[in-house]
């Protein structure tokens, strides 16, 4: 099992460009969980999955963001245009069963310049 | 709605010394309870967990008791070690994992 898997680990990009993060979830999990984290906020939930559908995006900061789950083993986090205030970590999680708890993956550390 | 709340930190201690940190929650329901780490430029990592009351989970050393009657779940370790120090987030299962505010240990030798 390798385990959840992001891409990049680390992105630098200027401001007004796309960025799309991705992430494979561990296979077999049916929930799959996007996470932004910063200093001043901490950890937020952007949106998160359950069988590939959106659950819940109350998360997403606006509609710069978007996220898809095409199939069960790949999800994307998409922000157009990126600003300087989206640099944070990004996380991406996946779970069989909430009550069993989340997998992490290693994160994309994002920087906007 | 469910809540948790962890002490704030961050904490610091000498190596071998006794660690607490103290996190409470709130819910409706029997909840599943987690702490999970988060080590230096790394992603969080389950620590551990206890899915009803009276459990006691524990892994590395760390042990924390789901208690029902004072709804809190403390992390326990008898002897902190340097590459003990990391984040500390208290979490419980909710339609979603709900998460404290995380407290930073650090350990010096």
């Amino acid at each position: 099992d390798a385990g959840v898997i992001q891409s990049p680990r680390h992105e630098v990009t200027e401001m007004g460009q796309e960025v799309t993060l991705r992430c494979k979830p561990i296979s077999g999990h049916d929930y799959l969980f996007w996470y932004r984290q910063t200093m001043m906020r901490g950890l937020e939930l952007l949106i998160y999955f359950n069988n590939n559908v959106p659950i819940d995006d109350s998360g997403m900061p606006e509609d710069r963001f978007s996220a898809k789950m095409p199939n069960a083993s790949f999800s994307t986090l998409k922000i157009q245009p990126s600003e300087p205030r989206d640099s944070a970590v990004y996380f991406c999680a996946s779970s069989h069963r909430v009550d069993y708890g989340y997998t992490f993956g290693s994160g994309t550390r994002l920087t906007v310049v | 709605g469910n809540s948790v709340t962890q002490m704030e930190g961050p904490v610091t201690l000498s190596e071998e010394a006794f660690l607490t940190i103290n996190c409470t929650y709130t819910a409706t329901g029997y909840p599943s309870l987690f702490w999970y780490v988060q080590y230096p430029g790394e992603g969080l990592q389950l620590l551990l967990k206890a899915t009803k009351a009276d459990d006691k989970g524990s892994n590395k050393g760390f042990e924390a008791t789901y208690r029902k009657e004072t709804t809190s779940f403390h992390l326990e370790k008898g002897s902190v070690q340097v590459s003990d120090s990391a984040v500390y987030f208290c979490a419980l299962s909710d339609i979603k994992l709900i998460w404290g505010l995380g407290t930073s240990l650090a350990v010096n030798p």
